[in-house]
C-alpha cells in the first residue's frame, strides 16, 4: 500500500518567513495530494490539493510543488503569519482512499 | 462548522469495555470515513463507506467495526477496548467515494481507556 512521509515533524518560522513542509510518498499510481491544516483542538481542513497532471498549484499564499519523478511534494507557505500556526498535514491518493504523514507541527514567531 | 456531527465529545472507560461513537454527515454526503488520531500521530485511516456499504479499508483492528445507516449516518464499535485505543476519532464525509473528493472533518471524538 502507500506510504507518506513527512519532515519536519516541527518547525518554527519568524512571522514573515516562508516555511516549507516536504512529503515522499511511495506509490507511483498515487495521483492526489491534498493537504490538511489542523489547528490546535480543532479538526483537519483542506487548504489546497494538486493532481498529478500539474506540478505546481498557488493560492494566495500557499503552494504546492509536485514531483513525480522523485515522488514527493512540498507545501510552501510565504509571509507566514501566527495564525499559520497549526499542525498540517499531507496525503497521498492512488486509489479510493488517502494516507496521510504524521503531521508538521508549525509554529510562526512573532 | 464543517456540518458533520459526532457524538459524544468524549469518551472516558475501561479495559474490556465496548463503546459506540456516532457521525452524521454533511447534508447530502454520501461517503464517511473513519479516523484515527493518537498523540503525536497522523491520521490513520480505519475504514470508509458509501451509500451504505463497505468501500475501502485501513488499519482497522478486528475489535472495531463499523456500518453506515440507511439515514446514512455511521457508527464505529470499539470492543475488548486496551489502553492504546485512546485517542482522538475522526469522522469525516464528502459527497462521492472517490479520492479527489474534498473530506469534511468532524470534531472528533476523544476516547480515553483507563
Amino acid at each position: 500500500g502507500e506510504n507518506v512521509e513527512q519532515h519536519p515533524s516541527t518547525l518554527s518560522v519568524q512571522e514573515g518567513d516562508s516555511a516549507v513542509i516536504k512529503c515522499t510518498y511511495s506509490d507511483s499510481a498515487s495521483n492526489y495530494f491534498p493537504w490538511y491544516k489542523q489547528e490546535l483542538g480543532k479538526r483537519p481542513q483542506l487548504i489546497i490539493d494538486i493532481r498529478s497532471n500539474v506540478g505546481e498549484k498557488k493560492d494566495q499564499r500557499i503552494a504546492v510543488t509536485l514531483n513525480k519523478t522523485a515522488k514527493h511534494f512540498s507545501l510552501h507557505i510565504t509571509e507566514t503569519q501566527p495564525e499559520d500556526s497549526a499542525v498540517y498535514f499531507c496525503a497521498g491518493g492512488g486509489n479510493e482512499k488517502l494516507t496521510f504523514g504524521t503531521g508538521t507541527r508549525l509554529t510562526i514567531i512573532p | 462548522d464543517s456540518g458533520v456531527t459526532q457524538t459524544p465529545k468524549h469518551l472516558i472507560t475501561a479495559t474490556g469495555q465496548r463503546v459506540t461513537l456516532r457521525c452524521s454527515p454533511r447534508s447530502g454526503d454520501l461517503s464517511v470515513y473513519w479516523y484515527q488520531q493518537s498523540l503525536d500521530q497522523g491520521l490513520q485511516f480505519l475504514i470508509q463507506y458509501y451509500n451504505g456499504e463497505e468501500r475501502a479499508k485501513g488499519n482497522i483492528l478486528e475489535r472495531f467495526s463499523a456500518q453506515q445507516f440507511p439515514d446514512l449516518h455511521s457508527e464505529l464499535n470499539l470492543s475488548s477496548l486496551e489502553l492504546g485505543d485512546s485517542a482522538l476519532y475522526f469522522c469525516a464525509s464528502s459527497v462521492f467515494a472517490g479520492k479527489y473528493n474534498e473530506q469534511f472533518f468532524g470534531p472528533g471524538t476523544r476516547l480515553t481507556v483507563l
